[in-house]
């Protein structure tokens, strides 16, 4: 089946620097990347929607300026956090799709983040 | 609003019982409803997809269902073995506002003892 890869998979950082994710389909072109978070002992909560070649659409309570996503290609999607704080802390999945229903969405293994 | 619940929050059984994970959502007006299976630390591994025009889905050991007018769904998962225990996730893709989206429950924590 389809494999998204994503990199790194755990990060530490300091308080104040940005970190980059990256997610890619290895094996397809995906039209639509899904970001999302996951803190502990709680469920995904979608952050935003990615459509190659154009601006990603936010979920309602989440800072589009400090979670910057580029959807440049139809294999990579980059979600960066800028200047994360220690409530930024999470697990950070995507998922990727080829069509506009998520019957065709196929999940990224995550990313650990970690704030000092 | 979609809103999706599942129960129990947690379960432990023996090996070798039956049992049965609840989910529920809010708007009826979904495209459809997917099962997914998470590892501690791990990604989503899709188990089961069932659309909405269809009522059950099987996949070996698993069997899920959808009833769409009263906003279920159930998985069933026969001669539950210690390889099972893991976090399963409910989610459905529509009702208002939502085409396109995945609405994720809060999951079912499985533990099966030997």
């Amino acid at each position: 089946g389809a494999v998204v890869s994503q990199h790194p998979s755990w990060v530490i950082c300091k308080s104040g620097t940005s970190v980059k994710i990256e997610c890619r389909s290895l094996d397809f072109q995906a039209t639509t990347m899904f970001w999302y978070r996951q803190f502990p002992k709680q469920s995904l909560m979608l952050m935003a929607t990615s459509n190659e070649g154009s601006k990603a659409t936010y979920e309602q309570g989440v800072e589009k300026d400090k979670f910057l996503i580029n959807h440049a290609s139809l294999t990579l999607s980059t979600l960066t956090v800028t200047s994360a704080h220690p409530e930024d802390s999470s697990f950070y999945i995507c998922s990727a799709g080829d069509r506009g229903h998520t019957d065709t969405q196929y999940f990224g293994p995550g990313t650990r983040l970690t704030v000092l | 609003k979609q809103e999706v619940t599942q129960i129990p929050a947690a379960l432990s059984v023996p090996e070798g019982e039956n049992l049965v994970l609840n989910c529920s959502f809010t708007d009826s007006a979904i495209y459809n409803l997917q099962w997914f299976r998470q590892d501690p630390g791990k990604g989503l591994t899709s188990l089961l997809l069932i659309q909405s025009s269809q009522r059950e889905q099987t996949s070996g050991r698993l069997n899920a269902s959808l009833d769409k007018s009263s906003g279920r769904s159930t998985l069933y998962i026969a001669a539950s073995q210690p390889g099972d225990s893991a976090t399963y996730l409910c989610a459905v893709e529509g009702g208002s506002g939502n085409t396109g989206k995945l609405i994720f429950g809060q999951g079912t924590t499985l533990q099966v003892k030997p």
